[in-house]
């Protein structure tokens, strides 16, 4: 049975680099049938698409988010990361990974990790 | 506020069938693909519904989507009290080349 794991630091402070991993377990991220997410979900914004990579390293961003975003993946341990620069406090929200169908025109996420929230905060 | 519009809340009884609408657009629900999400409080969303009306292995056919023109709509029948969740629908928005998902819908089993 396929599972993912976020991890991270829970705090970050204001203008640094938010950084999570997760890590793919009861199945390959080399997957070709399959892309690697990441959502987010604050009161604010609700569910909100991040990005998402592909085992080759082809990524898709969220616009609203490309300029500070960056998804890469390490086939080798079966993770995928993200990193999110100069955070503020609107980048406070629970963090998913999830397995992404593909990307245009149908898409899906399942299964999805169990969240971790990041706060962002001095 | 989102660009895909659910209602803010559905309640119906046990047994008894509901609902959910997610409207959007040309852009977006009509001519792509509408996934559907169940989320417990403090719980990560799980896949109900993808590719409009198709469900993953395990998901009762109790659940059933469906799509016309810029909208879908996600049916439960039989309620029960664990149904009591948010709903959300997504799909991808072409004209901004990203995910986008709906504001939510809170279920409440009376």
């Amino acid at each position: 049975q396929l599972q993912l794991q976020e991890s991270g630091p829970g705090l970050v402070k204001p203008s640094e680099t938010l950084s999570l991993t997760c890590t793919v377990s009861g199945g390959s991220i080399s997957s070709s049938s399959y892309h690697w997410g990441w959502i987010r979900q604050s009161p604010e914004k609700g569910l909100e698409w991040i990005g998402t990579i592909y085992y080759s390293g082809t990524t898709y961003y969220n616009p609203s988010l490309k300029s500070r975003v960056t998804v890469s993946v390490d086939t080798s341990k079966n993770q995928f990361s993200l990193k999110v620069t100069s955070v503020t406090a609107t980048d406070t929200a629970v963090y998913y990974c999830a397995r992404q169908s593909t990307v245009v025109v149908t898409n899906w996420f399942a299964p999805w990790g169990q969240g971790t929230l990041v706060t962002v905060s001095s | 506020q989102s660009v895909l519009t659910q209602p803010p809340s559905v309640s119906a009884a046990p047994g008894q069938k509901v609902t959910i609408s997610c409207s959007g657009s040309t852009s977006n629900i009509g001519n792509n693909y509408v996934s559907w999400y169940r989320q417990f409080p403090g719980t990560a969303p799980k896949l109900l519904i993808y590719d409009n009306n198709k469900r993953p292995s395990g998901i009762p056919d109790r659940f059933s989507g469906s799509k016309s023109g810029t909208s879908a709509t996600l049916g439960i029948t039989g309620l029960q009290t664990g149904d009591e969740a948010d709903y959300y629908c997504a799909t991808w928005e072409s004209s901004l080349s990203t995910v986008i998902f709906g504001g939510g819908t809170k279920l409440t089993v009376l």
